[in-house]
């Protein structure tokens, strides 16, 4: 079935590095791809997402591209800051009805 | 502010109890959706909504799971004699019923269950 795999974490930068959270997918045909944040204490929010190949999401200084050759959707920031610290989840959508979700990577920030 | 709202929160249950949880959807959003988030894992799918229709269910929902949605605006999620394998945040988003799959699921904050 449709999958989502992700980078293990738990993930510690300092602040100002460079970010990348690596996201693969496995489908048939072409979902949607997303990626929530769930910050401490809070629900997941939808942070971009990107609907066809090629698609390059972006908020928050965050980015991800729609990489339909190599069924990727790597997370990126280039400058990260303490308040990024989170739980990052990928995401598929499967026949327009459930979000099939990576397992998740944490990020801590350090001043 | 109108966006997903669970109820309650927390819940501590023993083992062999009956619990429900309610969720309130945005208001107009048609589809509603519940997902389950075991301790450092990605949420799994349950079940969906469409009004008041319940259009699918994961093998993940066992006979004890029951969800209900009776006028198409709240839902309830009730699990009858809880296990302690029960033990996860609940999760309940919901979307506009609109064509496609890029729709954004919107989330409440959960519903975190502890099965003593």
């Amino acid at each position: 079935g449709n999958s989502v795999t992700q980078m293990e974490g738990p993930v510690t930068l300092s602040e100002e590095a460079f970010l990348t959270i690596n996201c693969t997918y496995t489908a048939t045909g072409y979902p949607s791809l997303f990626w929530y944040v769930q910050y401490p204490g809070e629900g997941l929010q939808l942070l971009l997402k990107a609907t066809k190949a090629d698609d390059k999401g972006s908020n928050k200084g965050f980015e991800a591209t729609y990489r339909k050759e190599t069924t990727s959707f790597h997370l990126e920031k280039g400058s990260v800051q303490v308040s990024d610290s989170a739980v990052y989840f990928c995401a598929q959508i499967q026949g327009a009805q459930k979000l099939v979700f990576g397992q998740g990577t944490r990020l801590t920030i350090n001043p | 502010d109108t966006g997903v709202s669970q109820d309650p929160r927390h819940k501590i249950t023993k083992r062999g109890q009956n619990v429900t949880f309610r969720c309130d959807p945005i208001s107009e959003h048609n589809r509603l959706y519940w997902y389950r988030q075991t301790l450092g894992q990605g949420p799994e799918f349950l079940t969906y909504f469409q009004n008041e229709a319940q259009l699918e269910k994961s093998r993940l929902l066992s006979d004890r799971f029951s969800a209900e949605r009776p006028k198409g605006s709240f839902s309830t999620l009730e699990i009858q004699r809880t296990e302690q394998g029960d033990s996860a945040m609940y999760l309940c988003a919901s979307r506009p019923n609109r064509a496609g799959g890029s729709e954004t699921q919107y989330f409440g904050p959960g519903t975190r269950l502890l099965v003593l």
